[in-house]
């Protein structure tokens, strides 16, 4: 099973990218990469997926590297309600099921 | 409609009494989920209904039991808990057993005594 690795807090200024790193060198080549975040009090929320190429949506692009060992997500224009922890997850099968194994995850600040 | 709603937001039990939470999706989605978060820690996974069966049970003690009697709706009774038992609980749905994005509630914040 791949297992990911994430910085444990970042800093990021209102108005600029925030990039977050991801490492999962573990992972294999149908695994996917799977970007949620859980904003203070609420529940997690998905962002973006993705398995080799690169991905944009309305709320974040994911850069995977060419050998698949890393990720960035990336937030283009970070506004305050950006804060809360980001978790990096690679999807593991059990039971024929996709099961979501939340590591520690970022915490993100925003600061204006 | 792309809510997962829960009730009640917050609850208080002492370890003798039985309560339920509730969970509800109106978004057809054949998959539903419990998670338990403590305090600073990520979700873990509880249980997974596919098709209102039973697919996962992540070895959790049986004064948790969870109930889903239709698609839309997850219930998870609770029964002699413990205090280390307190916690939020959230549930998800997603469109099936496969499907990679799920849906989260606010949860449910309870707390034993």
């Amino acid at each position: 099973d791949a297992k990911t690795t994430q910085p444990p807090s970042m800093d990021c200024a209102e108005g600029r990218a925030a990039n977050l790193p991801c490492n999962h060198s573990t992972i294999s080549g149908n695994e996917y990469v799977y970007w949620y975040r859980q904003i203070h009090s609420q529940g997690p929320q998905y962002i973006i997926h993705g398995l080799k190429n690169n991905e944009t949506n309305e709320m974040a692009s994911l850069i995977i590297t060419e050998d698949r060992k890393s990720s960035t997500l990336i937030l283009p224009h970070a506004t305050l309600r950006d804060t809360a922890v980001y978790y990096c997850i690679v999807p593991r099968i059990v039971q024929g099921a996709q099961k979501l194994v939340f590591g520690q995850g970022t915490r993100l600040t925003i600061n204006p | 409609d792309t809510e997962v709603t829960q009730t009640p937001k917050h609850l208080v039990m002492g370890m003798t009494n039985k309560k339920s939470l509730k969970c509800e999706q109106h978004m057809g989605h054949r998959a539903m989920y419990w998670y338990k978060q403590k305090a600073k820690k990520p979700p873990e996974l509880m249980f997974v209904y596919s098709y209102e069966k039973l697919s996962i049970n992540e070895s959790v003690p049986s004064r948790f039991s969870p109930e889903c009697p239709n698609s839309s709706l997850l219930n998870l009774h609770l029964h002699a808990l413990q205090p280390e038992d307190s916690a939020l609980y959230l549930c998800a749905s997603s469109q099936d057993y496969y499907s990679y994005e799920q849906y989260f509630g606010p949860g449910t914040r309870l707390t034993v005594t």
